[in-house]
């Protein structure tokens, strides 16, 4: 079956440090990437996405993601967290052949927790 | 401009009681999504409509049924709740089912059912 797999549960890492949330995905044909943020008690929110051309996409709150096809991967990235970026973090994948009725494959999530 | 809203934010059902979520949108968006979240399972898809007047299975249907009330509502229904029912659930919705469409989610439900 096809899936999106997150490598990590769970990343803690300190304030104003890098940080990296690891995604692959299992497809061989094309798909569109999503990250979304779950901030505590509240629903999701987009982070960026990935749906066609350059390979480095940019996204809200400083956040950016790398699309690379021969890994499969889409791995999230920021180069100096903030407390306030303490929240769950979800992958996402749709397009062939995952697509029914624009359903969207999600990873099982990553929390990241950043300590003053 | 509210977005995706959902009622209610809580709720607590004994086995085999029943309820109705509701989800509504006001972004004129086409489709809508009903999603449960789980602990170490992401989100899984229960039911979509793709536009109003058409609903269709996700991956885990079993146990609800779901109504597009008009382009605006999209409710889903537990008829006789299960512990296994127990999961926050999510609405979103999106311009349309091409799979290059941004969802938009509510707040989330959180059932609890003893």
């Amino acid at each position: 079956a096809q899936s999106v797999t997150q490598l990590d549960s769970q990343v803690p890492v300190f304030e104003e440090a890098p940080v990296e949330l690891r995604c692959n995905y299992s497809s061989s044909v094309s798909v569109y990437l999503f990250w979304y943020v779950q901030y505590p008690n509240q629903g999701l929110q987009l982070l960026l996405k990935y749906l066609s051309g350059s390979t480095l996409v940019k996204g809200i709150n400083g956040f950016e993601a790398e699309f690379n096809k021969s890994q499969t991967s889409f791995h999230l990235r920021k180069p100096s967290v903030h407390i306030s970026d303490t929240a769950e973090y979800f992958c996402a994948v749709s397009g062939s052949p995952y697509n029914q009725g624009g359903k969207l494959i999600f990873g099982q999530g990553t929390e990241l927790s950043v300590k003053p | 401009n509210a977005g995706v809203t959902q009622t209610p934010k809580f709720q607590v059902l004994k086995t085999g009681q029943s309820m109705t979520l509701q989800c509504a949108q006001d972004m004129n968006h086409n489709s809508m999504y009903w999603y449960r979240q789980d602990p170490g399972m992401g989100l899984r898809l229960i039911y979509y409509s793709a536009s109003e007047g058409t609903t269709d299975k996700g991956e885990v249907p079993n146990g609800y049924n779901v109504s597009r009330l008009n382009k605006r509502e999209f409710s889903l229904r537990l008829e006789s709740a299960a512990p296994s029912q127990t999961s926050v659930y999510f609405c979103a919705s999106s311009k349309g089912t091409e799979p290059y469409n941004e969802q938009f989610f509510g707040p989330g439900t959180r059932l609890t059912v003893l």
